[in-house]
């Protein structure tokens, strides 16, 4: 069974930080790949999507940039951070895109 | 530009009664729908998911419709648990996987 794994669950750093979130998926291959961020008590923002390794589509302009350095793996980062860059942050995966969306656990930063 | 709405943004009920969730969306030109549960501080796990060709989902005691027309899901929760509380979100999914997704309601149903 297909499983997503996504870390860390929670993460304080400070304004200017660099960050970096990673997420993996396992039992698929050449997923497709989201990043969406969660504003308190809203719905999902799509950040970015990837359909292979190295292939990045970005979806809103931002202090964040998108890796997949392999197949089944997903990296959320930012040299400076901002204190508008906290939220909720969640991974996501599809076989294809008319396939469910199957969603990791999630990362709570706060940039203070 | 798509956008969903999900209305009512919160709903208190009492335990076994059914009730209906209501998710809308103004481009009708969606591949799927899909219904999400969200626990607090949680990810969202997959309810259900109605392709653009089907009217509706079954699992267990919910029931999801589609109705693409007037661009219209709602999702079904049958004799309701305490343990059905949480927050439903609907996602749709317009252009090969980028999905938009409503805010969400709230569900509390009290024993």
């Amino acid at each position: 069974s297909q499983t997503i794994h996504q870390w860390p669950a929670t993460l304080v750093q400070p304004v200017g930080s660099p960050l970096s979130l990673e997420c993996t998926v396992e039992g698929t291959s050449n997923p497709n790949l989201y990043w969406y961020r969660q504003a308190a008590g809203r719905g999902l923002q799509l950040l970015f999507y990837s359909v292979g390794i190295g292939q990045i589509s970005s979806e809103v302009p931002q202090n964040l940039s998108a890796s997949r350095p392999q197949d089944r793996q997903f990296i959320l980062s930012s040299k400076k951070l901002l204190l508008s860059d906290s939220g909720f942050y969640l991974c996501a995966w599809s076989t294809d895109g008319n396939s469910p969306l199957h969603f990791g656990n999630g990362t709570r930063l706060t940039v203070t | 530009k798509q956008e969903v709405t999900q209305i009512p943004a919160a709903l208190s009920v009492p335990e076994g009664e059914n009730l209906v969730l209501n998710c809308s969306f103004t481009d009708s030109a969606i591949y799927n729908l899909q219904w999400f549960r969200q626990d607090p501080g949680k990810g969202l796990t997959s309810l259900l998911l109605i392709q653009s060709s089907q009217r509706e989902q079954t699992s267990g005691r919910l029931n999801a419709s589609l109705d693409k027309s007037s661009g219209r899901s709602t999702l079904y929760i049958a004799a309701s648990q305490p343990g059905d509380s949480a927050t439903y979100l609907c996602a749709a999914n317009t252009n090969a996987g980028k999905s938009t997704f409503g805010d969400g309601t709230t569900l509390t149903v009290k024993p």
